[in-house]
């Protein structure tokens, strides 16, 4: 069975600061892996995901994630952070022929002024 | 366009009562999932709908969780003789088809506390 570790539960920054979230999942078969964010009293929004080819997936609001398979890593990176990337962000899997997502535990990202 | 909406946003019910929650998912889409989001557990799936079949059920946490779909289009998670460990809030997602590489797209949850 897939899981999906977040290292951290709660990320500090300053405004205009870079952000990296760290997402590591484990599954014997292939996977599409996905970032969700949630804003506070709303429902999941995707970032962005990754289904194949280039490792390096671009979203929305300027984030984006590196696939690394030999590291069954996904981390969510950000080179500037602005007060309205305060929110929740979670990891996803899921695997091929499965429908269902598998979640990680979310980190709070909070950015302070 | 419209996106998935579901009702109430809030319930507050007593133990042992039934509760019936209602997901509206984008039209067109024939996937629907159910999600619970809690402090403890995260966010944990519970059932998805491929039109009116539910081809998975697994997440379900009891025999008191049931879910139908009904013309493809609205569901409703009944949770029979609820108690204080159903405090969550419900999510509801649909997505255009059933596959693992579809985005889906959530509604802003329905708030369930068991007194």
């Amino acid at each position: 069975a897939q899981s999906v570790t977040q290292l951290d539960s709660q990320v500090p920054v300053f405004e205009e600061a870079p952000v990296e979230l760290r997402c590591n999942y484990s599954s014997s078969v292939s996977v599409y892996l996905f970032w969700y964010v949630q804003y506070p009293n709303q429902g999941l929004q995707l970032l962005l995901k990754y289904l194949s080819g280039s490792t390096l997936v671009k979203g929305i609001n300027g984030f984006e994630a590196e696939f690394n398979k030999s590291q069954t890593s996904f981390h969510l990176r950000k080179p500037s952070v602005h007060i309205s990337d305060t929110a929740e962000y979670f990891c996803a899997v899921s695997k091929g022929g499965s429908e269902k997502l598998v979640f990680g535990k979310g980190t709070k990202l909070t950015v302070n002024p | 366009g419209a996106g998935v909406s579901q009702s109430p946003s809030n319930k507050v019910t007593e133990k042992g009562k039934d509760v019936e929650l209602r997901c509206d998912p984008i039209s067109g889409h024939t996937a629907l999932y159910w999600y619970r989001q809690s402090l403890g557990q995260g966010l944990e799936f519970l059932i998805y709908f491929q039109g009116n079949s539910a081809p998975d059920k697994s997440g379900l946490p009891s025999d008191r969780f049931s879910a139908e779909r009904t013309g493809g289009s609205v569901s409703t998670l009944t949770i029979q003789r609820t108690q204080q460990e159903d405090s969550a809030v419900y999510l509801c997602a649909s997505s255009p088809l059933a596959s693992g590489t579809d985005t889906q797209y959530f509604g802003p949850g329905t708030r369930l506390t068991v007194l």
